[in-house]
């Protein structure tokens, strides 16, 4: 079962433009974490913010996480081809466990 | 830092056939994971072990596979009688602590059953 799921399956952006990736996650979590994962490689961590953070910061990238509406979004502002990659929402809830992740979304950034 | 190794990084296995997958951590690390990655079902997070000890199997498989950490730089998955349902890319990953803190992962086992 998914603790936390993105609402959609894919985007399509050219270079330049932004992308907003939006996650829901279904229990009370002490953090969220943000991963991207390039064709033939695993997934690596962008942000991980936590449930007392409203927003977190990491270059071209900007997490939101709302917890009354449990929800969360990943923005990259000018985006570049590299960016294109699967973008995964992943969280263990409320601790201890191990993380589980959304079914991820396909971010495709054209020239 | 050579981040998490995984090997082989590719195998092929005859249908009833066992597949053995190595992992080997990040020195330091005291949290291994173990993933299943497939176009149908996503990531699917199968075990976990803590210093060794396992604690968390629920997304394993009943019959079949099994997963262990002999020691602190490696851990093994390994499926019996292997079918062609299994073929995926399976993840190793491993963090300093366990819960929700930055996971780091392998480049995965790409597992094809013929």
């Amino acid at each position: 079962s998914q603790l936390a799921e993105e609402n959609l399956w894919a985007l399509s952006v050219h270079e330049g433009e932004s992308v907003t990736v939006n996650c829901s996650y279904k229990t009370s979590i002490t953090a969220l974490q943000w991963y991207r994962q390039k064709s033939g490689e695993g997934p690596a961590q962008l942000i991980l913010i936590r449930s007392n953070e409203r927003e977190k910061r990491n270059g071209r990238l900007r997490a939101t996480l709302d917890t009354s509406s449990q929800s969360s979004s990943l923005s990259i502002t000018a985006t570049r081809c590299e960016d294109t990659a699967v973008y995964f929402c992943a969280t263990d809830g409320q601790g201890g466990r191990a993380l589980i992740f959304g079914t991820g979304t396909t971010v495709s950034v054209s020239p | 830092n050579a981040g998490v190794i995984q090997t082989p990084r590719h195998k092929v296995t005859g249908k009833g056939q066992e597949a053995t997958l190595w992992c080997e951590p990040i020195s330091g690390h005291s949290a291994v994971f173990w993933y299943r990655q497939t176009i149908v079902q996503g990531l699917e997070f199968l075990t976990y072990f803590r210093n060794q000890a396992p604690i968390d199997d629920s997304g394993m498989p009943k019959e079949r596979f099994s997963a262990q950490m002999p020691n602190q730089s490696h851990s093994t998955l390994k499926i019996q009688s292997t079918q062609p349902q299994d073929s995926a890319v399976y993840l190793c990953a491993s963090s300093m602590t366990g819960g929700n803190t930055e996971v780091f992962f392998g480049k995965g086992t790409r597992l094809t059953v013929v």
